[in-house]
């Protein structure tokens, strides 16, 4: 069964420090895994994903998202952190099985600080 | 440009209470999902489908039900309302394989 590990309920960073979300995953077959953002009382918004080539994904707002397939990781980066980008972030991996179900982590909290 | 609408927003119930949370999707896709999301615990999968008239259980399906009559719609039902089914409830759709999901609003649900 695919799965979705976030280590950290919650990161905390200072403004333009560069910050780090931790995802790993496990899944049987290709991986194809995605970052969702979710500001308070919306909904999930798309942030950037993995399919196939090259490991490192850009996304949008300046995130971006390192594949690793020798340690099952699919951590998500910024240069350089922004107050703005306090929210609850989601790592997801798509279970292509049947039915094409989205598995999501617990989800992490990032506050950046002035 | 709507993308996905959940109606209601907002709504308490009483324990026993029945009602239904509607689902619209202006995109065109074939494949639609109800997600819970409760503190600590992320999304968790209700029921999904791959199409019109087609319905399927995800992790939780228990005390919901689900329907899709039309393609752009997709209903999710409590029969009978329980204190924990208070949650926050998601919509989400996509065109299926590697694209990624639309979501809505969400619709925040109590149950006392």
């Amino acid at each position: 069964a695919q799965s979705v590990a976030q280590p950290e309920d919650q990161v905390n960073v200072a403004e333009g420090n560069p910050l780090t979300v931790k995802c790993t995953y496990s899944v049987s077959g290709n991986p194809y895994l995605f970052w969702y953002v979710q500001y308070p009382n919306r909904g999930l918004q798309f942030l950037l994903k993995y399919i196939t080539g090259d490991n490192l994904v850009k996304g949008s707002y300046g995130f971006e998202a390192e594949f690793n397939k020798s340690q099952t990781s699919f951590h998500l980066k910024k240069p350089s952190a922004l107050v703005s980008d306090s929210a609850l972030y989601f790592c997801a991996v798509r279970d292509m099985t049947g039915g094409f179900k989205t598995i999501f982590g617990a989800g992490t909290r990032l506050f950046v600080k002035a | 440009n709507a993308g996905v609408t959940q109606t209601p927003k907002f709504r308490v119930l009483k324990t026993g209470q029945s009602m239904t949370l509607l689902c619209a999707q202006d995109m065109n896709h074939e494949y639609m999902y109800w997600y819970r999301q409760d503190p600590g615990m992320g999304l968790r999968l209700i029921h999904y489908s791959v199409g019109e008239g087609t319905t399927a259980k995800g992790e939780v399906p228990d005390g919901y039900n689900v329907s899709r009559l039309k393609k752009q719609n997709f209903l999710l039902g409590l029969e009978s309302a329980a204190p924990s089914q208070t949650s926050v409830y998601f919509c989400a759709s996509t065109r299926g394989d590697t694209g990624e999901l639309f979501f809505g609003e969400g619709s925040r649900l109590t149950v006392l």
